[in-house]
């Protein structure tokens, strides 16, 4: 299968900050998302991102395809942004997650 | 919201007990999947299912088996649990179509077993 690796694994930020979290994936994908999973273990959909820029609110991302990496930006954080951070990777039917990056934000 | 409904949603049992998860989904979906989380692990797959009476196992099915009867249900059972069979269960649905496919969660299943 394919391989994926989320960087850094674990963050803590001061509210207010900004950060930037890395996917890198070992083959060619169909599709890519990203999830935010919250204290309460919510798997909520942030984006849906094969390739690209898109932005809501806060939080963008961006896909680059064709050298096989993903990045979630997240500015002036705050303690709701906590949680862990997950991007999946698909082809066809098939998925495979990354071990995630653990968000703190502390105020 | 997907409309995916997990049942129970926390349970504990005792060790060599038979347990069954319940997934439910309400938008007619084809592909359905269960994935267990664990710590250092992240989600990994347990089984899936591509039609009514269609399943196939995923990278840790070993110790449990599934079901689907009906397009709308997709059981999960642990025959006799164990320990390491502790974790949180996530039922998941494909939305979109094609190479667009997206996939959406449950609220997840906490188990515990003693």
């Amino acid at each position: 299968g394919i391989q994926v690796e989320q960087s850094p694994p674990d963050l803590i930020l001061q509210e207010g900050a900004n950060s930037t979290l890395r996917c890198n994936f070992s083959d060619s994908v169909n599709n890519l998302q990203w999830f935010h999973q919250n204290p309460w273990g919510q798997l909520i959909n942030l984006f849906y991102i094969p390739s690209g820029t898109k932005q809501n609110g806060r939080l963008s991302a961006t896909t680059v395809a064709t050298e096989r990496y993903s990045l979630l930006y997240i500015s002036s954080s705050q303690t709701t942004d906590s949680g862990v951070y997950f991007c999946a990777v698909n082809t066809g039917n098939q998925f495979y997650f990354g071990t995630g990056t653990s968000l703190t934000v502390i105020p | 919201d997907a409309g995916i409904t997990q049942s129970p949603r926390h349970k504990v049992t005792e060790t060599g007990t038979p347990v069954t998860l319940r997934c439910h989904q309400t938008e007619n979906h084809r592909y359905m999947y269960w994935y267990r989380q664990d710590p250092g692990h992240g989600l990994r797959l347990i089984h899936y299912s591509y039609g009514v009476k269609d399943t196939d196992k995923g990278e840790v099915s070993d110790g449990y088996s599934v079901s689907r009867s009906k397009t709308e249900d997709f059981l999960l059972t642990l025959e006799s649990a164990t320990s390491s069979q502790t974790s949180v269960y996530f039922c998941a649905i494909i939305g979109g179509s094609g190479s667009g496919n997206t996939i959406y969660f449950g609220e997840g299943s906490w188990l515990t077993v003693v």
